[in-house]
Order: structure tokens, then C-alpha cells, then sequence
């Protein structure tokens, strides 16, 4: 399975900022995704990062809250934008090789906004 | 779109007992159902995962079932241990839907020595 990583681990923001979250994998990967999963809640997908193009948002989401790159088939970025103490979960990604196969997720990044 | 319920939401077993976990969906068209674990402070894990055209699948302990004509799936846990303690999320996907996983509410495990 691949190796994924997320910068920052955790993060405290003042509202009303915005926050960069990094995923990174130690292999080429097809699929990448965004989750969030709000304080003791199941896991609710954001968005399918595509490489080279825009992302693909699920309903209740949007880039202008959420904007999303993908510059290669091993790094994403999500950002929360104008956040506000709503926005306090985890965030997660998660990576696969195609739609059949497994997907495996990240560590997550725990933000809490004051 | 696809709707997973799982039940219970908490489940308390003693040590060496079996857990069972229960998750109906709603999207016949599904034909991926992952079972990932979750432990505080971490990312789901991935422990079993099982595809429409096989009825059961086991890995040491963990064995997972799945009825496609009552559209349910089940996690089954044996000789519980300590370390089994955490929360376990089911999910639905289908192929023509790029992966996307569809997750349960989680279910709470404690398994006391």
C-alpha cells in the first residue's frame, strides 16, 4: 500500500484565515480525494482531485471554500478558506490506484477554528 | 445517490467474544464494500474489504459477509482483543462512480479484558 502523508498534523486558526493542508504519496497514484470528517461524525467526501484540471466537487461544497490542486499524480493541496469555527474536523485524503481498487487514507490534519 | 446505514452505533463486548457489525445500502448498483478501523487520533485503516461477486471473505479474525439480494454487508470480529477497541466505518462504492466511497455512521467498539 502507499505511504501518504499530510502537513500540517494539527493546527489552531483564528477565524476568518485560511489554511493549505498537503498530501503526499511515495507513489504514483490515479486517484486522490478529500474527505472531512466533523468531531465524532463519519467521513463525508469533499472533492476528486484530477490531475492537471479542476477538481470535482461534491454537493455542499464548492471552490471558493475549498479550492483544490493537483499538480502531479503523488501531491494535492486543499485549502479551507475564510474559515470559520464550522469548519473545526479533520481533514483526510485518500488514494488509489483506479475506481475498482482499495483506498487508503492519511494520517488526517485536526484543525480547530477559534 | 448511495445511502449506507450502520448499526449499532456502540458496541461493548468482553474480551475473547465475537463483535458483529451490520450495514445495509441503498444503491444496487454498489459493488465495493471496504470495512476501515479507526483508532483515536489516526486515519481510517483499511482491515477487509470485499467485491458484489464474492459472498465472504475472511482474514484471520475479521471475516466480512455480504448479501446482495437484502443489500447488506456485515463485519464479523472474533476472540476479541484490547487492541480491537476503536471505530469501524463501513462504505459502499460503485465502479462507474471513480471510487467514490460512500461511508457509514461508525460504530463505537470497546472490548473489555
Amino acid at each position: 500500500s502507499a505511504v501518504i502523508s499530510q502537513k500540517p498534523s494539527r493546527d489552531i486558526c483564528q477565524r476568518g484565515t485560511s489554511l493549505t493542508i498537503q498530501c503526499q504519496v511515495d507513489s504514483q497514484v490515479t486517484m486522490m480525494f478529500w474527505y472531512r470528517q466533523q468531531p465524532g461524525q463519519s467521513l463525508t467526501l469533499i472533492a476528486t482531485a484530477n490531475q492537471g484540471s479542476e477538481a470535482t466537487y461534491e454537493s455542499g461544497f464548492v471552490i471558493d471554500k475549498f479550492p483544490i490542486s493537483r499538480p502531479n499524480l503523488t501531491f494535492s493541496t486543499l485549502t479551507v478558506s475564510n474559515m470559520s469555527p464550522e469548519d473545526s474536523s479533520i481533514y483526510l485524503c485518500s488514494v488509489g490506484m483506479d475506481p475498482r481498487d482499495t483506498q487508503y487514507f492519511g494520517p488526517g490534519t485536526r484543525l480547530t477554528v477559534l | 445517490g448511495e445511502n449506507v446505514e450502520q448499526h449499532p452505533s456502540t458496541l461493548s463486548v468482553q474480551e475473547g467474544d465475537s463483535a458483529v457489525i451490520k450495514c445495509t445500502y441503498s444503491d444496487s448498483a454498489s459493488n465495493y464494500f471496504p470495512w476501515y478501523k479507526q483508532e483515536l487520533g489516526k486515519g481510517p485503516q483499511l482491515i477487509i474489504d470485499i467485491r458484489s461477486n464474492v459472498g465472504e471473505k475472511k482474514d484471520q479474525r475479521i471475516a466480512v459477509t455480504l448479501n446482495k439480494t437484502a443489500k447488506h454487508f456485515s463485519l464479523h470480529i472474533t476472540e476479541t482483543q484490547p487492541e480491537d477497541s476503536a471505530v469501524y466505518f463501513c462504505a459502499a462504492s460503485r465502479t462507474d462512480s471513480w471510487g467514490k466511497l460512500q461511508f457509514g455512521a461508525g460504530t463505537q467498539v470497546v472490548v473489555t479484558p
